[in-house]
């Protein structure tokens, strides 16, 4: 068990361009989640899947985010235009079905 | 929505004192209850949970009870150490919902030698 691993760890962007971020969950887990964490707050979930399938987004999710899980497996998380309001931190985390959720060391992103 | 309120920080105290972090939900139901912690430089950790009323969570030295007529889920520990510096979130399942976590705040913690 090697936990939650995201990549990049930091990412600094400048305003307008794409970036994608990878979340490797823990082997077997079915059930990954984004969530975004900004300066003084705690998480706030993004969206989650289970296998393959995205099965909720939150609002929070505007048309610029796009999270897939191709093979039910590794996660990436795109945001088109970046704008400076995005920047945060990036939470990943896994389960097997309702248990408990691990989570990965996060991308922090600064966008300029 | 659903919220969790914990108190605020930042908390400082001696090593040895005694800890209290208060923790209240909204969610309906019967939600899961969570604490976790995040050392500097470092990811999200659990640090003990409970899944239903009365319920007392515990890791090391730490503990929080399941108080549904309070709806509150209260961190504890006797006596803290330099190295229980982090910050603790409290967090909740959603209402309805078997996966969405909902997180408070944050209370930062620093524990002096």
């Amino acid at each position: 068990d090697t936990g939650v691993s995201q990549d990049p760890r930091h990412k600094i962007t400048k305003r307008g361009q794409n970036v994608t971020f990878r979340c490797d969950p823990i082997s077997e887990h079915n059930r990954l989640y984004w969530y975004r964490q900004t300066l003084g707050q705690g998480p706030e979930f993004l969206t989650y899947f289970q296998n393959e399938a995205q099965l909720e987004k939150s609002r929070l999710l505007s048309d610029r985010f796009s999270a897939e899980r191709p093979k039910g497996s590794f996660s990436t998380l795109e945001i088109q235009r970046t704008e400076q309001g995005d920047s945060a931190m990036y939470l990943c985390a896994s389960s097997i079905g309702k248990e408990t959720q691990y989570f990965g060391p996060g991308t922090r992103l600064l966008v300029l | 929505g659903d919220s969790v309120t914990q108190m605020e920080g930042p908390v400082t105290l001696s090593e040895e004192a005694f800890l209290t972090i208060n923790c209240t939900y909204t969610a309906t139901g019967y939600p899961s209850l969570f604490w976790y912690v995040q050392y500097p430089g470092e990811g999200l950790q659990l640090l003990l949970k409970a899944t239903k009323a009365d319920d007392k969570g515990s890791n090391k030295g730490f503990e929080a009870t399941y108080r549904k007529e309070t709806t509150s889920f209260h961190l504890e520990k006797g006596s803290v150490q330099v190295s229980d510096s982090a910050v603790y979130f409290c967090a909740s399942t959603s209402g309805g919902s078997n996966y969405k976590l909902t997180f408070g705040k944050g209370t930062l913690l620093t524990v002096n030698p």
